[in-house]
């Protein structure tokens, strides 16, 4: 079935160097999607990428959606203590498009 | 805008007995929210779609009638377990679609069964 694919599992960094998770879909996507959930929290809404190729920008973070649109990437420069939580990525289900197919997330943890 | 609550935020309870969450939409109305549960550390496992006036759409694995679901207006979805157990305990989140697919997700509900 239809899989999306997340690495790596668990990132630990020091503050100030850079971070990137990758995500990998088993089919072409009409878009995907990045939500961020801190500890003890809820999956908040980042961003959603549409088109081939595209990259968007919000502050530190860089996301990337490939060309095939079969594969996108979050990156954080600088990494600071906020950024700690558990990065998901996720694309629409082939068969229902108002379902998500969820990526297992990376847990990122942040040494100050 | 796309603000979703969820009551109770924990609940304990003991064996046997019968939980609801509510799942609301507070400034949009969602004729799809999606219920959610969440094991520690782990991801987000789709349990069932909620659709406005109609039944629910579960996945597979999930037992429709341990989980019910009801979607009655267009702000608002229960989840009820039924005669829970401790193996129901986990986090349950609910979430709704303004536009499109992408979903806002309510704060959760923490179950705790004894």
């Amino acid at each position: 079935g239809q899989q999306v694919m997340q690495i790596p599992q668990y990132q630990h960094v020091q503050e100030g160097e850079d971070f990137t998770t990758y995500c990998n879909s088993s089919t072409t996507l009409s878009n995907i999607q990045w939500y961020k959930q801190r500890p003890g929290g809820h999956p908040v809404f980042l961003i959603q990428l549409v088109k081939s190729g595209e990259v968007k920008k919000q502050k530190r973070l860089t996301f990337q959606f490939g060309e095939a649109k079969k594969n996108s990437s979050l990156h954080i420069t600088a990494t600071q203590t906020t950024d700690v939580g558990t990065y998901f990525c996720a694309g629409p289900n082939a068969g229902n498009n108002r379902k998500l197919i969820w990526g297992l997330g990376t847990s990122l943890a942040v040494n100050p | 805008g796309a603000v979703v609550s969820q009551h109770p935020s924990r609940v304990i309870c003991k064996s046997g007995t019968s939980v609801k969450i509510e799942c609301r939409s507070l400034d949009f109305q969602a004729t799809t929210m999606f219920w959610y549960r969440q094991f520690p550390k782990k991801s987000l496992m789709l349990m069932a779609t909620s659709n406005e006036g109609s039944k629910a759409t579960y996945e597979q694995g999930v037992e429709k009638d341990k989980f019910l679901i009801n979607h009655a207006s267009l702000t608002l979805s229960t989840l009820t377990v039924t005669s829970a157990h401790p193996e129901d305990s986990s986090f349950y989140i609910c979430s709704a679609s303004l536009r499109g697919d992408t979903q806002y997700f309510g704060p959760g509900t923490r179950l705790t069964v004894l």
